[in-house]
């Protein structure tokens, strides 16, 4: 596509509840980044990948987070027993993976946690 | 512990006049700074970015500033316009983890016709 696509734009879920956030990354693009912005605070780095696999987890709040990314594209953000806190923009980059290279965001999901 | 700080929330300037945001930082590994523009209801797009090996970046209206001794940066928009009204984001990385970058939390800018 022509840009980073991300789904869903928005979701409201129960506390407790399991949420699945998509992004689909430019293609060609080997590098992916999962970013979230709490409300009032910068863009917080979660998860790194390239290709496939993620050498870098080290932003992950808590083991509740998880993420794959299948075929080297399409990735996905699972959150279990989604907590109040969790409420945020998640945000979704990619990028060809060269050293200093600008990041491509997605215009991310807004997860509301009741 | 805030390793990007940008201090000013907010800033207001009037149409043709120069814009200028700043942003500090803690960390001196820090070897690589953006300058990210955002719009409501979409993602950051990049902007602008210097090397610490330099110590100005220009890219037609935008120049970047960097003050290693002071760790600070300073974005400069000359002439601003009303279509650079957004959020602005400074962002760091070290060499070797350019992929993780430390955003600071933003200042709106609102250029005034």
């Amino acid at each position: 596509g022509a840009g980073v696509s991300q789904s869903p734009s928005n979701k409201v879920t129960e506390k407790g509840k399991d949420v699945e956030l998509r992004c689909d990354p430019i293609s060609g693009h080997t590098a992916l980044y999962w970013y979230r912005q709490s409300l009032g605070q910068g863009l917080e780095f979660l998860i790194y990948f390239q290709g496939n696999s993620a050498p870098d987890k080290s932003g992950l709040p808590s083991d509740r987070f998880s993420a794959e990314r299948t075929g080297g594209s399409v990735s996905t953000l699972t959150i279990q027993r989604t907590q109040q806190e969790d409420s945020a923009v998640y945000l979704c980059a990619s990028s060809l993976g060269r050293r200093g290279e600008k990041l491509f965001f997605g215009s991310g999901t807004q997860l509301s946690v009741l | 512990d805030q390793q990007v700080k940008q201090n000013s929330p907010s800033l207001s300037v009037q149409e043709g006049r120069i814009s200028i945001l700043n942003c500090d930082y803690t960390n001196s590994m820090f070897d690589y700074f953006l300058w990210y523009k955002k719009y409501p209801a979409e993602g950051p797009t990049f902007l602008i970015s210097i090397s610490s090996i330099k110590d100005k970046n220009e890219d037609g209206r935008f120049t970047v500033f960097l003050n290693k001794s002071a760790k600070h940066l300073s974005l400069h928009i000359v002439p601003s316009q009303p279509g650079d009204s957004a959020v602005y984001f400074c962002a760091a990385s070290v060499s070797g983890s350019n992929y993780k970058l430390t955003f600071g939390k933003g200042t709106l800018l609102t250029v005034n016709p």
